[in-house]
């Protein structure tokens, strides 16, 4: 296993379209996490799954944010109407109990223009 | 709500020297995390800190906790170039399951 991989790397969009991110973790992983980073801050937490299950999104995240996890394996996160205050590096982590440490995959970078 | 605060925020040193960052946060945690990242690269773990009195090592870094301050450290030893990068600390709510991260220290060591 290589580790959590995100696809893709780098994403640039116009300003209303939609864009989708899709997250492998590792495989034995049953926990997956979004977070955004932007420049010179903390990642910020967005959504957290337990296997297919969604247990946990962020009371700042807009409407226009989507996850699934549909078989408990892959991810995938959709932003529609995309704003140019989404542009960040979206991350992926995975792993494989509380209190373990979490994986992070390379990042998704989105530019909205 | 939980808040976490790094100190310093920026960091230069030079080489071989001794220094400790600081990581403060608010309420009761369960777990708190050290991550590395490189300049455009994603996050690596350093440590994970599960209890009061926990210290961790590995090669010229230290982490330590305290719960009842609700602080952390991370401890450089003899600091050498590689160490550059900004650290994180994230720390996990007991009630929920995401993490709270600071805004990181960026290291800069010079030879």
């Amino acid at each position: 296993d290589t580790g959590v991989s995100q696809d893709p790397r780098h994403k640039i969009t116009k300003r209303g379209q939609n864009v989708t991110f899709r997250c492998d973790p590792i495989s034995e992983h049953n926990r997956l996490y979004w977070y955004r980073q932007t420049l010179g801050q903390g990642p910020e937490f967005l959504t957290y799954f337990q296997n297919e299950a969604q247990l946990e999104k962020s009371r700042l995240l807009s409407d226009r944010f989507s996850a699934e996890r549909p078989k408990g394996s892959f991810s995938t996160l959709e932003i529609q109407r995309t704003e140019q205050g989404d542009s960040a590096m979206y991350l992926c982590a995975s792993s494989l109990a509380r209190g373990r440490e979490a994986f992070f995959g390379q990042g998704t970078r989105l530019t909205v223009v | 709500e939980l808040k976490v605060e790094q100190n310093p925020l920026f960091l230069s040193m030079q080489e071989g020297k001794n220094y400790t960052i600081y990581c403060n946060y608010s309420t009761t945690s369960d777990r708190l995390y050290w991550y590395r990242q490189d300049p455009g690269k994603s996050l690596e773990s350093l440590f994970v800190l599960l209890s009061n009195g926990a210290v961790k090592q590995e090669g010229r870094l230290m982490a330590s906790l305290d719960t009842k301050a609700r602080l952390s450290t991370l401890h450089i030893t003899a600091a050498v170039h590689d160490l550059s990068a900004t650290y994180f600390c994230a720390v996990g709510e007991d009630s929920n399951y995401q993490l709270i991260w600071g805004a990181g220290t960026k290291l800069i060591i010079k030879p």
